[in-house]
């Protein structure tokens, strides 16, 4: 079954460092999505992207966050200088358009701790 | 914030059927309620969606009532790794296909042997 994949899986990383989590989605997928997860909280809307550019994106994506697609294949979220709140679980997702609905399907995650 | 209201947790004994409930009294006639769960801090995995037809596949059941304010995801045979937190998620569809999914506390389901 086709799967999101996330790498790293885990990464630790120094406050004021930059940090690129990436992402290949499902193959046939035209819409990507970054979403994270704080310890103990609730999984949380970051950013779309479609077509190049994105499509929709939350208050927590300020300018300190960035995505690309720089192939045709990964997706990557830039971190430009991590703070200790930006320790989190941080998931990709992707979907494809359909007449039923355009299901989400959402990587395994990649853990990042800011210290 | 979340169009859903969900219990906080339910207990289950295992090989019986799990019936989470979902509120979703506000729902409008274009969105779907989609219902996805995780395990222990995995990501979200995908389980079923609806717009107002019961739905059935290999995983589970949902019935959304007939009115769409409530909707009930059904685990025909719960098993220890069902174990999860599950959430019920209403969600527009605009054919734009970028509409994200807002995540709300979700219900934490626990089977027992």
């Amino acid at each position: 079954e086709p799967e999101v994949t996330q790498t790293p899986s885990h990464q630790v990383t120094q406050m004021g460092q930059e940090v690129i989590l990436r992402c290949v989605p499902i193959s046939n997928h035209l819409y990507f999505y970054w979403y994270r997860q704080i310890l103990g909280q609730k999984v949380e809307f970051l950013v779309s992207f479609y077509n190049n550019e994105i499509s929709e994106k939350s208050e927590i994506f300020d300018d300190q966050f960035s995505v690309e697609r720089p192939d045709g294949s990964n997706f990557t979220l830039k971190i430009r200088s991590t703070k200790l709140e930006d320790s989190a679980m941080y998931f990709c997702a992707s979907s494809e358009p359909g007449r039923s609905g355009n299901t989400i399907y959402f990587g395994e995650g990649s853990w990042l701790t800011v210290v | 914030d979340a169009k859903t209201t969900q219990p906080t947790s339910m207990d289950c004994a295992e090989g019986r059927a799990a019936n989470l409930p979902c509120n979703h009294s506000t729902i409008s006639g274009n969105e779907y309620v989609y219902w996805y769960r995780q395990i222990h801090s995995q990501g979200p995995q995908y389980i079923i969606h609806g717009l107002k037809n019961n739905e059935t596949n290999e995983m589970a059941s949902l019935i959304i009532t007939e009115d769409r304010k409530s909707s009930t995801l059904i685990l025909p045979h719960a098993t220890l790794r069902d174990t999860a937190v599950y959430y019920c998620i209403v969600r527009g569809y605009s054919g734009a296909g970028s509409y994200q999914l807002t995540f709300g506390k979700g219900t934490k389901l626990s089977v027992i042997p």
